[in-house]
């Protein structure tokens, strides 16, 4: 079945380290992004891109970074720039800029520093 | 400034019918999506209007009032199951593609045996 894999499900990151999370979608989307979620909060975009080796700031980019080296990989690296990391991540990817078939998500990654 | 307001909770029935309400305030308007998003898990997509009216998928219906700035997710014949929180969403209207949406904070639906 088609669908969207993020990894991992829990990640605890010290205060000053890098982490990256893996995102792998075999949906054939040209479309990929990502989204933190806070508790009582809506989505925010993060990053998203459009087609291989090109990707835009969302809302929030700020101490992060992605890449889009293959169609079906967009990790996400949350850098020690990021000085509120504690959310859940999530994953998503669509059919181009069409809405009519929205976004297919991943099941997310829980992001906690210690 | 562009946002979406959604009531925070909702507490309905099992069998019942419920309405979870959505208006937006935006500077322009492409469309208004609905997601389901359970605990833990992953949102996902239930439908898209784009023009005015109800549109049925089921037991659940979409309406929009583009006049009115407004739409609404009906729920009909409540399951335990359909307890998650619900979310609307319309295209930022200061980008130019649908890439980038604008969230609302989510309506958790509490349901009652």
């Amino acid at each position: 079945d088609g669908g969207i894999t993020q990894s991992p499900k829990y990640l605890f990151r010290k205060e000053g380290q890098n982490v990256t999370l893996s995102c792998e979608q075999n949906l054939n989307h040209d479309a990929m992004y990502w989204y933190r979620q806070d508790p009582g909060q809506g989505l925010r975009l993060i990053y998203y891109s459009q087609i291989v080796n090109d990707f835009q700031k969302g809302d929030i980019a700020e101490g992060y970074s992605v890449s889009r080296e293959k169609k079906e990989s967009f990790p996400l690296t949350v850098t020690s720039a990021q000085k509120n990391p504690t959310a859940f991540y999530l994953c998503a990817s669509s059919i181009g800029d069409i809405p009519n078939y929205g976004y297919t998500f991943g099941s997310g990654t829980r992001l906690t520093v210690v | 400034g562009q946002s979406l307001e959604q009531p925070s909770e909702v507490t309905a029935v099992e069998g019942a019918i419920v309405q979870i309400n959505c208006t937006y305030q935006t500077s322009g308007f492409y469309g208004l999506s609905w997601y389901q998003q359970h605990d833990g898990g992953a949102p996902t997509f239930l439908s898209y209007n784009a023009l005015d009216g109800l549109e049925e998928t089921g037991r659940f219906s979409s309406f929009l009032s583009r006049s009115d700035s407004y739409g609404y997710l009906l729920l009909q014949e409540l399951q335990m199951k359909d307890s998650a929180s619900y979310f609307c969403a319309v295209r930022d209207p200061r980008r130019d593609s649908n890439y980038q949406l604008i969230w609302g904070a989510g309506t958790k639906l509490i349901i009652k045996p």
